[in-house]
Protein backbone atom coordinates (compact mmCIF):
# COMPACT_ATOMS: atom_id res chain seq x y z
CA UNK A 1 0.00 0.00 0.00
CA UNK A 2 0.80 3.36 -0.66
CA UNK A 3 1.31 6.20 1.73
CA UNK A 4 0.26 9.37 1.42
CA UNK A 5 0.23 12.39 3.74
CA UNK A 6 -1.45 15.95 3.49
CA UNK A 7 -1.77 18.53 5.59
CA UNK A 8 -3.38 20.84 7.05
CA UNK A 9 -5.62 18.47 8.60
CA UNK A 10 -8.31 21.50 8.69
CA UNK A 11 -8.53 25.44 8.33
CA UNK A 12 -10.52 28.02 8.87
CA UNK A 13 -10.13 30.73 6.68
CA UNK A 14 -11.56 34.52 5.80
CA UNK A 15 -13.47 34.64 2.77
CA UNK A 16 -11.24 36.57 0.09
CA UNK A 17 -8.10 34.44 1.11
CA UNK A 18 -6.40 31.43 -0.30
CA UNK A 19 -5.31 28.55 1.36
CA UNK A 20 -2.75 26.06 0.25
CA UNK A 21 -2.74 22.15 0.47
CA UNK A 22 0.17 20.10 0.25
CA UNK A 23 0.16 16.42 -0.35
CA UNK A 24 3.27 14.50 0.03
CA UNK A 25 3.04 10.34 -1.07
CA UNK A 26 6.00 8.05 -0.98
CA UNK A 27 7.55 6.43 -3.88
CA UNK A 28 5.30 3.69 -4.97
CA UNK A 29 3.27 6.31 -6.44
CA UNK A 30 3.42 8.04 -9.32
CA UNK A 31 -0.32 9.45 -10.00
CA UNK A 32 -1.61 12.06 -8.10
CA UNK A 33 -5.43 13.51 -7.90
CA UNK A 34 -7.23 15.76 -5.70
CA UNK A 35 -10.66 15.34 -5.10
CA UNK A 36 -13.54 17.62 -3.27
CA UNK A 37 -15.90 16.99 -0.86
CA UNK A 38 -18.48 19.60 -0.65
CA UNK A 39 -20.47 19.27 2.82
CA UNK A 40 -22.67 15.57 2.87
CA UNK A 41 -21.95 15.23 -0.86
CA UNK A 42 -19.83 12.25 -2.42
CA UNK A 43 -16.14 13.21 -3.89
CA UNK A 44 -15.67 14.90 -7.08
CA UNK A 45 -11.97 14.69 -8.59
CA UNK A 46 -10.53 18.15 -9.36
CA UNK A 47 -7.63 17.49 -11.56
CA UNK A 48 -4.67 15.04 -12.17
CA UNK A 49 -1.76 16.75 -10.98
CA UNK A 50 1.15 16.37 -13.94
CA UNK A 51 4.98 16.30 -12.41
CA UNK A 52 6.30 19.23 -14.29
CA UNK A 53 3.37 19.88 -16.09
CA UNK A 54 0.22 22.12 -15.61
CA UNK A 55 -2.40 20.04 -14.24
CA UNK A 56 -5.36 18.06 -15.81
CA UNK A 57 -8.96 19.83 -14.57
CA UNK A 58 -12.27 18.07 -15.05
CA UNK A 59 -15.26 20.00 -16.31
CA UNK A 60 -15.87 22.28 -13.77
CA UNK A 61 -12.62 23.48 -12.16
CA UNK A 62 -9.99 25.85 -13.85
CA UNK A 63 -6.76 26.67 -12.95
CA UNK A 64 -7.23 30.10 -11.63
CA UNK A 65 -9.42 28.98 -9.15
CA UNK A 66 -7.68 26.07 -8.16
CA UNK A 67 -4.00 25.91 -9.01
CA UNK A 68 -2.03 22.75 -8.92
CA UNK A 69 1.73 22.23 -8.46
CA UNK A 70 3.47 19.12 -8.81
CA UNK A 71 7.47 19.75 -8.76
CA UNK A 72 8.16 16.44 -8.40
CA UNK A 73 7.26 12.80 -8.57
CA UNK A 74 6.21 12.53 -4.57
CA UNK A 75 4.72 16.21 -3.72
CA UNK A 76 2.14 18.06 -5.22
CA UNK A 77 -0.07 21.41 -3.73
CA UNK A 78 -3.57 22.53 -4.43
CA UNK A 79 -4.31 25.85 -3.82
CA UNK A 80 -7.82 27.21 -3.26
CA UNK A 81 -7.98 30.84 -4.42
CA UNK A 82 -9.95 33.68 -3.11
CA UNK A 83 -12.55 31.51 -1.30
CA UNK A 84 -15.82 32.00 -0.30
CA UNK A 85 -18.20 29.98 1.77
CA UNK A 86 -19.11 27.55 -1.46
CA UNK A 87 -15.65 26.54 -0.64
CA UNK A 88 -15.67 24.87 2.26
CA UNK A 89 -15.52 21.42 1.91
CA UNK A 90 -12.73 18.19 2.24
CA UNK A 91 -10.26 18.43 -0.16
CA UNK A 92 -8.08 14.61 -0.90
CA UNK A 93 -5.35 13.74 -2.00
CA UNK A 94 -5.09 10.40 -3.91
CA UNK A 95 -2.44 8.72 -4.81
CA UNK A 96 -2.09 5.23 -7.76
CA UNK A 97 0.79 3.49 -9.98
CA UNK A 98 0.03 2.01 -12.64
CA UNK A 99 1.48 -1.19 -13.91
CA UNK A 100 1.88 -4.60 -11.87
CA UNK A 101 1.64 -5.28 -8.88
CA UNK A 102 -1.12 -1.83 -9.67
CA UNK A 103 -0.97 0.31 -6.58
CA UNK A 104 -4.55 1.46 -6.30
CA UNK A 105 -6.17 4.79 -5.41
CA UNK A 106 -5.61 5.44 -1.48
CA UNK A 107 -6.17 9.13 -0.07
CA UNK A 108 -4.43 10.95 2.03
CA UNK A 109 -6.49 11.65 5.45
CA UNK A 110 -8.25 15.14 3.93
CA UNK A 111 -8.15 19.01 4.49
CA UNK A 112 -11.35 20.03 6.43
CA UNK A 113 -11.90 23.55 5.11
CA UNK A 114 -14.31 25.88 6.66
CA UNK A 115 -14.60 29.32 5.16
CA UNK A 116 -15.95 32.03 6.99
CA UNK B 1 -19.19 8.49 -19.34
CA UNK B 2 -19.08 6.57 -16.21
CA UNK B 3 -21.57 6.42 -13.52
CA UNK B 4 -21.99 4.80 -10.04
CA UNK B 5 -25.31 4.44 -8.49
CA UNK B 6 -25.85 3.67 -4.89
CA UNK B 7 -29.67 4.08 -4.34
CA UNK B 8 -29.68 3.72 -0.31
CA UNK B 9 -28.94 6.98 1.31
CA UNK B 10 -28.82 5.64 5.01
CA UNK B 11 -29.49 2.65 6.53
CA UNK B 12 -30.02 2.12 9.94
CA UNK B 13 -29.44 -1.47 12.12
CA UNK B 14 -29.13 -2.63 15.38
CA UNK B 15 -25.54 -4.55 15.93
CA UNK B 16 -25.33 -7.66 15.31
CA UNK B 17 -27.78 -7.09 12.27
CA UNK B 18 -26.44 -7.50 8.74
CA UNK B 19 -26.87 -5.12 6.40
CA UNK B 20 -26.42 -4.94 2.44
CA UNK B 21 -25.01 -2.01 0.57
CA UNK B 22 -26.21 -1.56 -2.98
CA UNK B 23 -23.79 -0.46 -6.09
CA UNK B 24 -24.77 0.10 -9.41
CA UNK B 25 -22.29 0.91 -12.28
CA UNK B 26 -22.48 1.85 -16.03
CA UNK B 27 -19.77 2.24 -17.99
CA UNK B 28 -19.32 1.38 -22.21
CA UNK B 29 -15.46 0.23 -21.39
CA UNK B 30 -14.73 -3.94 -21.10
CA UNK B 31 -11.69 -3.10 -18.51
CA UNK B 32 -12.71 -1.48 -15.28
CA UNK B 33 -12.36 -1.64 -12.27
CA UNK B 34 -14.84 -1.20 -9.42
CA UNK B 35 -13.90 -0.16 -5.14
CA UNK B 36 -15.38 0.25 -1.97
CA UNK B 37 -14.38 3.10 0.60
CA UNK B 38 -15.56 3.72 3.93
CA UNK B 39 -15.39 7.21 5.34
CA UNK B 40 -15.66 7.19 9.06
CA UNK B 41 -16.70 10.73 10.81
CA UNK B 42 -13.15 11.45 11.13
CA UNK B 43 -13.14 12.05 7.23
CA UNK B 44 -10.65 10.00 6.03
CA UNK B 45 -11.47 7.47 3.48
CA UNK B 46 -10.55 4.02 3.92
CA UNK B 47 -9.73 1.73 1.19
CA UNK B 48 -11.97 -1.55 1.33
CA UNK B 49 -11.42 -3.57 -2.06
CA UNK B 50 -10.30 -3.44 -5.27
CA UNK B 51 -12.40 -6.24 -8.12
CA UNK B 52 -11.70 -6.00 -11.81
CA UNK B 53 -13.70 -6.50 -14.56
CA UNK B 54 -12.36 -9.54 -15.43
CA UNK B 55 -12.51 -11.05 -11.88
CA UNK B 56 -16.26 -11.51 -11.32
CA UNK B 57 -15.48 -13.91 -7.70
CA UNK B 58 -16.70 -13.09 -4.89
CA UNK B 59 -14.44 -12.17 -2.27
CA UNK B 60 -15.03 -12.60 2.03
CA UNK B 61 -12.21 -10.84 4.35
CA UNK B 62 -13.80 -11.34 7.99
CA UNK B 63 -17.18 -9.81 8.88
CA UNK B 64 -16.69 -8.03 5.33
CA UNK B 65 -18.05 -9.73 1.76
CA UNK B 66 -18.29 -8.57 -2.39
CA UNK B 67 -20.44 -9.64 -4.69
CA UNK B 68 -19.75 -8.39 -7.86
CA UNK B 69 -22.26 -9.42 -10.98
CA UNK B 70 -21.58 -8.63 -14.40
CA UNK B 71 -24.99 -9.79 -15.81
CA UNK B 72 -26.41 -7.38 -13.73
CA UNK B 73 -23.53 -4.63 -13.49
CA UNK B 74 -23.78 -5.19 -9.83
CA UNK B 75 -20.92 -4.92 -6.86
CA UNK B 76 -22.88 -5.02 -3.60
CA UNK B 77 -21.24 -4.83 -0.14
CA UNK B 78 -22.69 -7.13 2.82
CA UNK B 79 -21.08 -6.25 6.33
CA UNK B 80 -22.09 -9.44 8.90
CA UNK B 81 -22.89 -9.20 12.11
CA UNK B 82 -22.96 -5.61 12.04
CA UNK B 83 -20.76 -3.31 14.90
CA UNK B 84 -21.12 0.47 16.33
CA UNK B 85 -17.83 0.58 14.37
CA UNK B 86 -19.35 0.33 11.33
CA UNK B 87 -21.00 2.80 11.36
CA UNK B 88 -19.85 5.11 8.12
CA UNK B 89 -20.23 6.43 5.22
CA UNK B 90 -19.54 4.14 2.49
CA UNK B 91 -18.63 4.69 -1.50
CA UNK B 92 -18.69 2.31 -4.15
CA UNK B 93 -16.67 3.83 -7.14
CA UNK B 94 -15.36 3.08 -10.67
CA UNK B 95 -12.57 3.69 -12.14
CA UNK B 96 -10.77 2.97 -15.77
CA UNK B 97 -7.19 2.27 -16.65
CA UNK B 98 -6.74 6.35 -16.23
CA UNK B 99 -7.04 5.51 -12.65
CA UNK B 100 -9.70 8.60 -11.88
CA UNK B 101 -12.49 7.68 -9.99
CA UNK B 102 -16.13 8.47 -9.97
CA UNK B 103 -18.02 7.77 -6.92
CA UNK B 104 -21.23 6.93 -6.39
CA UNK B 105 -23.48 8.90 -4.08
CA UNK B 106 -22.54 6.88 -0.94
CA UNK B 107 -24.64 5.10 1.46
CA UNK B 108 -24.82 6.11 5.59
CA UNK B 109 -24.53 3.13 7.49
CA UNK B 110 -25.90 3.75 11.10
CA UNK B 111 -25.31 0.94 13.79
CA UNK B 112 -27.45 1.12 16.89
CA UNK B 113 -26.28 -0.75 19.91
Amino acid sequence: SAVISQKPSRDICQRGTSLTIQCQVDSQVTMMFWYRQQPGQSLTLIATANQGSEATYESGFVIDKFPISRPNLTFSTLTVSNMSPEDSSIYLCSGARPGQPRVEAFFGQGTRLTVV
Amino acid sequence: AQKVTQAQTEISVVEKEDVTLDCVYETRDTTYYLFWYKQPPSGELVFLIRRNSFDEQNEISGRYSWNFQKSTSSFNFTITASQVVDSAVYFCALSLNDYKLSFGAGTTVTVRA
